[in-house]
């Protein structure tokens, strides 16, 4: 049975480094796409952005420049750094296993994902 | 403002079927049955329902079923039952020129 299990500091003061880690227990580490997807209190679903085992990644681009993703092959870990924090990053933040689906003869690429497995999420609130 | 558009909420009592719609653009839900559904519960993560727009993951009930016209997709949920309030998102490719995943706003469904 696959679990994500994550962590990370939940107390943030604006402009600071937010930084979580997610741990995959069971299952393969390769041939999926390790994603990152929070939710601000009372709000819906926001993907952050994704990582594969080679370090492949892809991300919001509302995001893409305080996104930083990483993976730890040799743990069977990612991480998310967003930098530059401010109020509106208060959520909890989600990792979650993604299956490519869709996949496009044309490009050599899958178009889309579906989240099989999810963490427990992890409330991260920005105050000062 | 989410690229894919779900009312905001539906409601239904126990034994009726209700249908939840998504709605998106031909460049993302029209073009691809890509659309996958998600249950949460207060407090708790979103949970898998119905991958590439109608397919059931092992242990999702066959009250819950998927479908798409044209550019909208959705979940219907037969039988109501107490446990199946929750929220509903569902999520689509975004269509654009990189990779990028969507989700729809979501929609509160009671149980009345």
């Amino acid at each position: 049975q696959v679990q994500l299990q994550q962590w990370g500091a939940g107390l943030l003061k604006p402009s600071e480094t937010l930084s979580l880690t997610c741990a995959v227990y069971g299952g393969s580490f390769s041939g999926y796409y390790w994603s990152w997807i929070r939710q601000p209190p009372g709000k819906g679903l926001e993907w952050i952005g994704e990582i594969n085992h080679s370090g492949s990644t892809n991300y919001n681009p509302s995001l893409k420049s305080r996104v930083t993703i990483s993976v730890d092959t040799s743990k069977n870990q990612f991480s998310l750094k967003l930098s530059s924090v401010t109020a509106a990053d208060t959520a909890v933040y989600y990792c979650a296993r993604g299956i490519p689906n869709g996949y496009d003869i044309l490009t050599g690429y899958y178009k889309s994902r579906y989240f099989d497995y999810w963490g427990q999420g992890t409330l991260v609130t920005v105050s000062s | 403002q989410s690229a894919l558009t779900q009312p905001a909420s539906v409601s239904g009592s126990p034994g009726q079927s209700i249908t939840i719609s998504c709605t998106g653009t031909s460049s993302d839900v029209g073009s691809y049955n890509l659309v996958s559904w998600y249950q949460q519960h207060p407090g708790k993560a979103p949970k898998l329902m119905i991958y590439e727009g109608s397919k059931r993951p092992s242990g999702v009930s066959n009250r819950f079923s998927g479908s798409k016209s044209g550019n909208t997709a959705s979940l219907t949920i037969s039988g109501l039952q107490a446990e199946d309030e929750a929220d509903y998102y569902c999520c689509s490719y975004a269509g654009s020129s990189t990779f990028e995943v969507v989700f729809g706003g979501g929609t509160k469904l009671t149980v009345l």
